[in-house]
């Protein structure tokens, strides 16, 4: 099946590890993002990447760390250095870059709670 | 800034009701792209409708149709007869020149069978 797949689905961390989060699709798509979810602040954008081995910061980038190695694939860190790490976290793709040409297609998230 | 306003963070209804959610937008480009998200309780966000800037035509697909209007920077979103299934949090969002989308807070609806 093409799609979008994020890996754990839940995950719990102790104050001071740091967390991984797997994003990976077989969508052919060019750009992805990773995107952070909070009750009643809508969605906001951590990292973004347009192309194989470039990224960019979103808005909220400072505790987090991402890679793209790969064009499938998009893992995001959750480091230590996150104060209030515990959210939803969601992964999206685009075919281009720009939005030009279409939506943003979406993981089915990954729900990160610290102890 | 750009910026989404949901002013409505919570809306009830019964079965059948209509119902509109509102959504304005803040932005200095001429041309931009609007969108609606739904996202139901599974977490995965489902691509409703986009818009660009040069299009005010209102549009209707089946029970949903979105009035666009940019002389008040509003894109709002009615669901006619509402059901059971709408229930859902819905985002409306804005993208920028290099394909970001910057999203509201968020309206829940809550349909009562």
């Amino acid at each position: 099946d093409g799609g979008i797949t994020q890996s754990p689905k839940y995950l719990f961390r102790k104050e001071g590890q740091n967390v991984t989060l797997s994003c990976e699709q077989n969508l052919n798509h060019d750009a992805m993002y990773w995107y952070r979810q909070d009750p009643g602040q809508g969605l906001r954008l951590i990292y973004y990447s347009q192309i194989v081995n470039d990224f960019q910061k979103g808005d909220i980038a400072e505790g987090y760390s991402v890679s793209r190695e790969k064009k499938e694939s998009f893992p995001l860190t959750v480091t230590s250095a996150q104060k209030n790490p515990t959210a939803f976290y969601l992964c999206a793709t685009t075919p281009l870059p720009g939005l030009s040409t279409g939506e943003l297609f979406f993981g089915e998230g990954s729900r990160l709670t610290v102890l | 800034a750009q910026k989404v306003t949901q002013a409505q963070t919570e809306i009830s209804v019964v079965e059948k009701e209509d119902v509109t959610l509102d959504c304005v937008y803040e932005t200095r480009d001429t041309t931009y792209y609007l969108f609606w998200y739904k996202q139901p309780p599974s977490g995965e966000l489902v691509f409703l409708i986009r818009r660009n800037s040069f299009d005010e035509q209102n549009e209707i697909s089946g029970r949903y149709s979105w009035n666009f209007q940019k002389s008040t920077s509003s894109f709002n979103f009615t669901i006619t007869a509402s059901q059971v299934v709408d229930s859902a949090v819905y985002f409306c969002a804005l993208s920028d020149t290099v394909g970001k989308l910057i999203f509201g807070q968020g309206t829940e609806l809550s349909v009562k069978p």
